[in-house]
């Protein structure tokens, strides 16, 4: 089974920007998860998607938003970029179980490296 | 609440030593304590977890120790490896009534294991 593929792998921004980074979960899984990673911050969680509605969301302003395909793959865009914006933004899914979809295990992909000029 | 501490931000260990990595937490909802492990230029991967109705679990080298009254939990890396340096990132999971859940991380630690 391939994993999660994230896409572009890198990305060079100016401030003022909007970009549009795109996911794709692994084969089955209908849950996918966005996290922004920075060095001194860890794992920071976004959102999260199920069935193409987002059903968690972390403490980030309005300028990050996201989206959920039929397909489940997703895309998550950050408008008016500033220079804190910059950091390696991870896309995990999670499988879908009899009892329900549960976030104890998440497959992530290898991320995106955003850089903000 | 939702915040999980993680100490110490780096670590370096020599080959065939014990590495140890703390978390701690305040709120008592987590139900689920899982270790990621991450290598340069991969993400995060699950490496072992434990539900705090258990006080230790072992995988291997790798054990976690958790100490559900003093709302903390260790990793610790027996025999470690030059293989073992990487970034870990403790969690907790929080499911606030539903089945899913969402992870809260630790800042993570940055383990060197010296050959």
């Amino acid at each position: 089974k391939a994993g999660v593929t994230q896409t572009p792998r890198y990305l060079i921004k100016t401030r003022g920007q909007q970009v549009t980074l795109s996911c794709s979960p692994i084969s089955g899984h209908r849950s996918v998860s966005w996290y922004q990673q920075t060095p001194g911050q860890g794992l920071q969680f976004l959102f999260e998607y199920f069935s193409e509605t987002q059903r968690n969301k972390g403490n980030f302003p309005g300028r990050f938003s996201g989206r959920q395909f039929s397909n489940s793959r997703s895309e998550m865009n950050v408008s008016t970029l500033e220079l804190g914006d910059s950091a390696l933004y991870l896309c995990a899914s999670s499988p879908h179980r009899d009892r329900g979809t549960t976030n104890e295990k998440l497959f992530f992909g290898s991320g995106t490296q955003l850089s903000v000029l | 609440q939702q915040q999980v501490k993680q100490s110490p931000q780096s670590l370096i260990v020599q080959k065939g030593g014990i590495s140890i990595i703390n978390c701690a937490y305040e709120n008592t909802a987590f139900d689920y304590f899982p270790w990621y492990q991450q290598f340069p230029g991969k993400g995060p991967a699950l490496l072992i977890a434990i539900r705090p109705d258990v006080s230790e679990k072992k995988e291997g080298r790798f054990t976690i120790s958790f100490n559900k009254s003093a709302k903390q939990f260790s990793l610790h890396i027996m025999d470690s490896q030059p293989g073992d340096s990487a970034t870990y990132f403790c969690a907790a999971l929080w499911r606030g009534g539903t089945s899913y859940g969402k992870l809260t991380f630790g800042q993570g630690t940055i383990l060197t294991v010296h050959p």
